[in-house]
Formats: C-alpha cells, sequence, structure tokens
C-alpha cells in the first residue's frame, strides 16, 4: 500500500515549457486534490476531483489543466511554464468524511 | 480565499511544556482537520473532529472545537523535539461537489520544540 505517490520530486523548467505532474494513490480514494504551497501563503487549491471523469477548478486554477480517467491516477498539467509558478505541489486523496492522505510533493522551479 | 487561521503562526517552547495553536474560521464548518508538516514533507493527517463534537483526543493531542465562537484549538501536551513542524488546520471551503466540501487550508503554525 504505497498511499499517494508523486513524481517528479523535482524539477526545473524554462518559461514557456509544458510539462504534466503525475499523482497516483492505490487507495481507492473517490476524492483526489492538487494544492501548491508557496511560503507565507500556506496551502492554496489547484484543482480537484470527486471521481473518474469529474474535476472542477479551485482557488488557483489559472495556467493548470487536469483530467482524471481513472479513479487511480489524477495528473496536473502546465501547460506554458511561468516563474510564478514557481512552488512545491502537493497531491492529496481521501475518503469521504475523513482526512486527507498527501503525497511527498513536487518542487518546481521555473526560470 | 483561506476559511481557517491558524494562530499564533510561529511558537517556541521547551520540550515538555504543553503547546497551543489556535484556528479560527468564518463561515459554518461540517469539519475541520488539523495536520502536522515536518520541513520538506507532505502534510499528515492528525485529527478531524465533526461540527457536532466539542472535543476529541489522539494520544498526546487534544482538539476543541467552538461553532459559536467559529475557533478551533489544537493542544500538544509534553511536548518533544520530534513535535517540531507546522501545524495546519483546514476546514470546508466554498469547493463542493456532491454534497461534500473539499478543505482549504490556513497558513499554519510552525512550532520549534527545545530539546
Amino acid at each position: 500500500n504505497a498511499g499517494v505517490t508523486q513524481t517528479p520530486k523535482f524539477q526545473v523548467l524554462k518559461t514557456g515549457q509544458s510539462m504534466t505532474l503525475q499523482c497516483a494513490q492505490d487507495m481507492n480514494h473517490e476524492y483526489m486534490s492538487w494544492y501548491r504551497q508557496d511560503p507565507g501563503m500556506g496551502l492554496r487549491l489547484i484543482h480537484y476531483s470527486v471521481g473518474a471523469g469529474i474535476t472542477d477548478q479551485g482557488e488557483v486554477p489559472n495556467g493548470y489543466n487536469v483530467s482524471r480517467s481513472t479513479t487511480e491516477d489524477f495528473p496536473l498539467r502546465l501547460l506554458s511554464a511561468a516563474p510564478s509558478q514557481t512552488s512545491v505541489y502537493f497531491c492529496a486523496s481521501r475518503d469521504r468524511g475523513l482526512g486527507y492522505t498527501f503525497g511527498s510533493g513536487t518542487r518546481l522551479t521555473v526560470v | 480565499s483561506q476559511q481557517g487561521e491558524e494562530d499564533p503562526q510561529a511558537l517556541s517552547i521547551q520540550e515538555g511544556e504543553n503547546a497551543t495553536m489556535n484556528c479560527s474560521y468564518k463561515t459554518s464548518i461540517n469539519n475541520l482537520q488539523w495536520y502536522r508538516q515536518n520541513s520538506g514533507r507532505g502534510l499528515v493527517h492528525l485529527i478531524l473532529i465533526r461540527s457536532n463534537e466539542r472535543e476529541k483526543h489522539s494520544g498526546r493531542l487534544r482538539v476543541t472545537l467552538d461553532t459559536s465562537k467559529k475557533s478551533s484549538s489544537l493542544l500538544i501536551t509534553a511536548s518533544r523535539a520530534a513535535d517540531t513542524a507546522s501545524y495546519f488546520c483546514a476546514t470546508d471551503g466554498p469547493y463542493a461537489s456532491g454534497g461534500s466540501y473539499i478543505p482549504t487550508f490556513g497558513r499554519g503554525t510552525s512550532l520549534i520544540v527545545h530539546p
């Protein structure tokens, strides 16, 4: 039982490049979310999903896309990276009414 | 839009002392959760308290909830150096689907426990 697995752990992108942050969970959780964490800002919700085929926007969705074709996977796509997207990204999943299980994060730097 | 805000932002204590952190929120909630984050790691769920509960315990953790004051507190008793971490509260945010809310997080309290 691996929990929530995020890859890669570190990434450096050039401005304008695109990439996909991977997130997979093996707990059959319905709910999955992506957050970004910046110094002094706490965690801000980017996108979330309440089941396969269902996604919705959070607080800071601009510049990011998500899809949920399976229960297990919830990738986050950066369409055209900008320095403002330099952050630590966390994926999390949970069952209804329970707490989140977080991945270990992806530290992204956009230069 | 952060629903919950932790107070204080930073707390420094000696090993063996108790640590108390508070969380205030703005609108009615279904539940409130507390998480711990060690430096450079993901968040770890500590405890969930529902809106109809007033107090909950888990080991050295005690969480209280006062819905009339829209506030919660996390007490860590007999703290240890290993408790050094950031602590976050998460409450129902404005994002919901299928009748279930997606938690939003505060900025956290940074706790340092000196050996």
